[in-house]
């Protein structure tokens, strides 16, 4: 059974760190491209970020890019979320999905997490 | 930067066929995908390639995707498909996935 369990989620100041976790089993997570999408309160979906199987290439959303670097250990089947400089507007729960290829283009995302809640407030 | 566009909201009685649609410029030249999202659950995905159900959603679920729209039909909706829906798309001009904004789906 294809497992997605995220953690690492909290509450932090604006201006502040926190590095998301997204522990993979029940698949070869070497062979899937990995990727981050997240929900305001209220709101709709917003794609984040997502890593082709390798980890060679990455691509963010324009929201946060400079600031949310994605990154992955195949060999710990873990995906990762490092998020700096917090804006109150980064406020939501954090999902990890699977894409359904290697790559990190065009994908569908066929397996989610439970989620990670991220709480940016002074 | 690619937009898809959806209704804020569908209704439908049990029994009856729900369609919701996903606009996009020339969106029928791309794969788009459905999700389903029922209140403090994660999404699930139901359509994917535009028309293929993955395995255990019911064959109620259906789609289909051409010109600018695209659309997923619920045949014979069912109380329990009371959710929010929606659609994805590959942006190639970003190389980013896209999501639509999302439709309520309320079944009465």
């Amino acid at each position: 059974e294809v497992q997605l369990v995220e953690s690492g989620g909290g509450v932090v100041q604006p201006g502040g760190s926190l590095r998301l976790s997204c522990a993979a089993s029940g698949f070869t997570f070497s062979n899937y491209g990995m990727h981050w999408v997240r929900q305001a309160p209220g709101k709709g979906l917003e794609y984040v970020s997502g890593i082709d199987s390798n980890g060679d290439s990455t691509y963010y959303a324009n929201s946060v890019k400079g600031r949310f670097t994605i990154s992955r250990d195949n060999s710990k089947n873990t995906l990762y979320l490092q998020m700096d400089s917090l804006r109150v507007e980064d406020m939501a729960v954090y999902y990890c999905a699977r894409g359904d290829t290697a790559l990190v283009h065009q994908n569908y995302f066929d397996y989610w997490g439970q989620g990670s809640l991220v709480t940016v407030s002074s | 930067s690619y937009e898809l566009t959806q209704p804020p909201s569908v209704s439908v009685s049990p029994g009856q066929t729900a369609s919701i649609t996903c606009s996009g410029d020339k969106l029928g030249d791309k794969y788009s995908a459905w999700y389903q999202q029922k209140p403090g659950q994660s999404p699930v995905l139901v359509i994917y390639h535009d028309r293929k159900r993955p395995s255990g959603i019911p064959e109620r679920f259906s789609g289909s995707n051409s010109g600018n729209t695209a659309t997923l039909t619920i045949s014979g909706t069912q109380a329990l498909d009371e959710a929010d829906y929606y659609c994805q798309a590959w942006d190639i001009s970003t190389a980013l996935e896209v999501f639509g904004g999302g439709t309520k789906l309320t079944v009465l």
